[in-house]
């Protein structure tokens, strides 16, 4: 069974451009987490989504979006990029929301120059 | 807000010693999760501890969870080089997909 998959692996942006991430989560799964990764902060949760509707947000600006696909599949955009959103941003999937283990893919490595 | 509070933040080990991480949430939580993450790569899960005083073990590694729900630990035994690392508790919210983690215990084991 393929695990949770993340495109791009990698992605350089400069201040002010938005950027989509896309997450195809483990099939069968229909909750997916959204996590921001990085080295002061660790990580934080972004949102999790569940049958297309978002079901918890974290302490995020408005600038992080996200949004679920009746496959499952879901994508995060960051609009106005600043220097600080550079992190890897993961994503994880789990049967239904609260349902563990989540399982987590290798996520997008996001750079902001 | 809800915080979870991982110590310590290092540890470096010579290979055949003990490790031990702890991890303490300011509230109470529905349940933990110890999660493992290699250099360069993604969060992996390890177990969920759910029950008041559940105490779980595999292999080497022992985890608890307290009384209160509201503190947690890993133990290893005889550290192993494959044991490197960094070690993350979570702390699960309700029935939620929400995960509040741990600053995370990076582990180096000396040969």
């Amino acid at each position: 069974k393929a695990g949770v998959t993340q495109t791009p692996r990698y992605l350089i942006k400069t201040r002010g451009q938005q950027v989509t991430l896309s997450c195809s989560p483990i099939s069968g799964h229909r909750s997916v987490s959204w996590y921001q990764q990085t080295p002061g902060q660790g990580l934080q949760f972004l949102f999790e989504y569940f049958s297309e509707t978002q079901r918890n947000k974290g302490n995020f600006p408005g600038r992080f979006s996200g949004r679920q696909f009746s496959n499952s599949r879901s994508e995060m955009n960051v609009s106005t990029l600043e220097l600080g959103d550079s992190a890897l941003y993961l994503c994880a999937s789990s049967l239904r929301t609260g349902e563990w283990p989540q399982h987590f893919g290798d996520g997008t490595r996001l750079s902001i120059l | 807000g809800q915080q979870v509070m991982q110590i310590p933040q290092y540890q470096h080990v010579q290979e055949g010693e003990d490790f031990t991480t702890y991890c303490n949430s300011s509230t109470t939580l529905s349940n933990i999760q110890w999660y493992k993450q290699r250099p360069g790569g993604h969060p992996v899960f390890l177990i969920q501890l759910v029950k008041s005083g559940e105490v779980k073990k595999q292999k080497r590694l022992t985890f608890q969870f307290g009384e209160a729900k509201k503190n947690s630990s890993l133990h290893i035994t005889a550290t192993q080089t494959t044991d490197v690392g960094t070690y993350f508790c979570a702390g699960g919210t309700g029935n939620t997909g929400k995960l509040i983690f741990g600053q995370g215990t990076t582990l180096q084991v000396k040969p």
